[in-house]
């Protein structure tokens, strides 16, 4: 059974704050890792992915990816109170026609 | 990425009725999948809709429950049959443009079932 863990949450972080959200999972055969943000009521929404080890920047969003750990993170630098979503972490195995399988998501909310 | 619409946006159907949601993409895409979000739950994949050929399911999800077609590169139907209040969910189209590009998902199928 492959899994992609996550902390539920909430994570609960001021404004102007790093919220760090993470995730781990069970499938060493992973190669593509995705960070999706979903507002209440909406769909999901890709807001980063990554594919090497090591870090990748986008604005005020980080990715970090360490295969050997089989884990990923998401760092969200100067929060705003309009980050407040629910963060979907989504892994693929890159044989064709895989799809991602996702993690059950954190709740963050950033407090003005 | 490709622009993705999804019809109904919500409905609120009888149980024991059926359900045909349409996800039509503005461009070619290499894939299409269709997921279900429960109420309060993360995304759960149904199948993936393999164009003329049928849907590739995932375990707890059946044929006769979910059909899928995909008659071509731009589009794709989740039929939901003989519906039940555990139904009730939002359903999510998802594409792939070319092999190695991010999935990305249409607005989503709002479903209650009384």
């Amino acid at each position: 059974q492959k899994e992609v863990e996550q902390n539920s949450g909430p994570l609960s972080v001021p404004e102007g704050a790093i919220a760090s959200l993470n995730c781990t999972y069970s499938d060493r055969g992973s190669q593509s890792f995705f960070w999706y943000r979903q507002y209440s009521g909406k769909s999901p929404e890709l807001i980063m992915f990554i594919y090497s080890n090591g870090d990748k920047e986008d604005g005020r969003f980080t990715a970090q990816l360490n295969k050997a750990s089989q884990y990923v993170s998401l760092l969200i630098r100067d929060s705003q109170p309009s980050d407040s979503a629910t963060y979907l972490c989504a892994v693929k195995n890159n044989q064709a026609g895989t799809a991602l399988i996702f993690g059950k998501g954190t709740t963050l909310s950033v407090s003005s | 990425s490709a622009v993705i619409s999804q019809k109904p946006s919500r409905d609120i159907c009888q149980r024991g009725t059926s359900l045909t949601i349409q996800c039509q993409v503005d461009s070619q895409v290499t894939m299409m999948f269709w997921y279900r979000q429960q109420p309060g739950q993360s995304l759960t994949l149904i199948a993936t809709a393999n164009q003329g050929s049928e849907a590739t399911y995932e375990s707890g999800f059946v044929i006769d429950k979910f059909p899928i077609s995909r008659p071509n590169l731009t589009f794709s139907t989740l039929t939901v049959s003989n519906m039940s209040p555990e139904d009730s969910s939002i359903y999510l189209c998802s594409v792939v443009g070319q092999i190695d590009q991010p999935q990305h998902f249409g607005d989503g199928t709002r479903l209650s079932i009384l």
